[in-house]
C-alpha cells in the first residue's frame, strides 16, 4: 500500500517551454502532498504543500508563479515549472500523506528535468 | 528556523564494520522519520519513531528516539554493500500540515 507514482520519470525540454509533472497517489487518498526539489548529494528542498482543493502553499523563495501546483483530486496533484530555465534542471519530487497518518508521507519516484 | 543536523554528511567504511548516524535538533518533533534514497529514485521509508526514549529495529538497522523528541540515531551493524545509499532523517513539526524538516542526509558506501 502507500504507492505514489509521478509522471514523466524524466524529460528533456528547451528553455521557455513549460513542463507538466503529475504525481498520484494510487492506493489511497492523499489529503496533502508536498513538493520538493533535490540538488546533486543534496536533501530535499520542500518547495510547496498543497491541500486537495485549496492553495498551495509555497516556500519562502519559490516563485507561485513559476511553479503551478494544482490539487484538484485526492489522488493527483500536477507542478508545471513555466518557462522553464537551465537552472530549472534538477531532481522533482513528491510525496503525498494520508489523512490516516499523521506523520508519514511516501514519495514518488521522481522526476529529473534537463532544461536545454 | 527549525534545523536538524545530520551528521557524518559522508561515511564510507568495510563491509562488516558497525556505524551510526545522528540527527540532532533544538526543537520537539511529533515523530521522527528515517529514509533511504538510491540515485534517481525517490526516498523509501524505514521507519517512524513517535514515542521518547522509543528503539525500533530492522534487522540489522536500530533506531532510537530521544528522550526529549529532538534527536534519534541509526545504527547498523555489520554493514553490507546493499546497505550502500542515501540516509535522511526527517522531523515532523506539531503544526497542522505535519511538514518535515529534513536532515542534510548521509551518504554511506560500504566497500567490500
Amino acid at each position: 500500500g502507500a504507492v505514489v507514482s509521478q509522471h514523466p520519470s524524466w524529460v528533456i525540454c528547451k528553455s521557455g517551454t513549460s513542463v507538466k509533472i503529475e504525481c498520484r497517489s494510487l492506493d489511497f487518498q492523499a489529503t496533502t502532498m508536498f513538493w520538493y526539489r533535490q540538488f546533486p548529494k543534496q536533501s530535499l528542498m520542500l518547495m510547496a504543500t498543497s491541500n486537495e482543493g485549496s492553495k498551495a502553499t509555497y516556500e519562502q523563495g519559490v516563485e507561485k508563479d513559476k511553479f503551478l501546483i494544482n490539487h484538484a483530486s485526492l489522488t493527483l496533484s500536477t507542478l508545471t515549472v513555466t518557462s522553464a530555465h537551465p537552472e530549472d534542471s534538477s531532481f522533482y519530487i513528491c510525496s503525498a500523506r494520508t489523512s490516516g497518518s499523521r506523520y508519514e508521507q511516501f514519495f514518488g519516484p521522481g522526476t529529473r528535468l534537463t532544461v536545454l | 528556523t527549525q534545523l536538524l543536523e545530520q551528521s557524518p554528511q559522508f561515511l564510507s567504511i568495510q563491509e562488516g564494520e558497525n556505524l551510526t548516524v545522528y540527527c540532532n535538533s533544538s526543537s520537539v518533533f511529533s515523530s521522527l522519520q528515517w529514509y533511504r534514497q538510491e540515485p534517481g529514485e525517490g526516498p523509501v521509508l524505514l521507519v517512524t519513531v513517535v514515542t521518547g526514549g522509543e528503539v525500533k529495529k530492522l534487522k540489522r538497522l536500530t533506531f532510537q528516539f530521544g528522550d526529549a523528541r529532538k534527536d534519534s540515531s541509526l545504527h547498523i551493524t555489520a554493514a553490507q554493500p546493499g546497505d550502500t545509499g542515501l540516509y535522511l532523517c526527517a522531523g515532523a513539526l506539531m503544526d497542522s500540515n505535519y511538514q518535515l524538516i529534513w536532515g542534510a542526509g548521509t551518504k554511506l558506501i560500504i566497500k567490500p
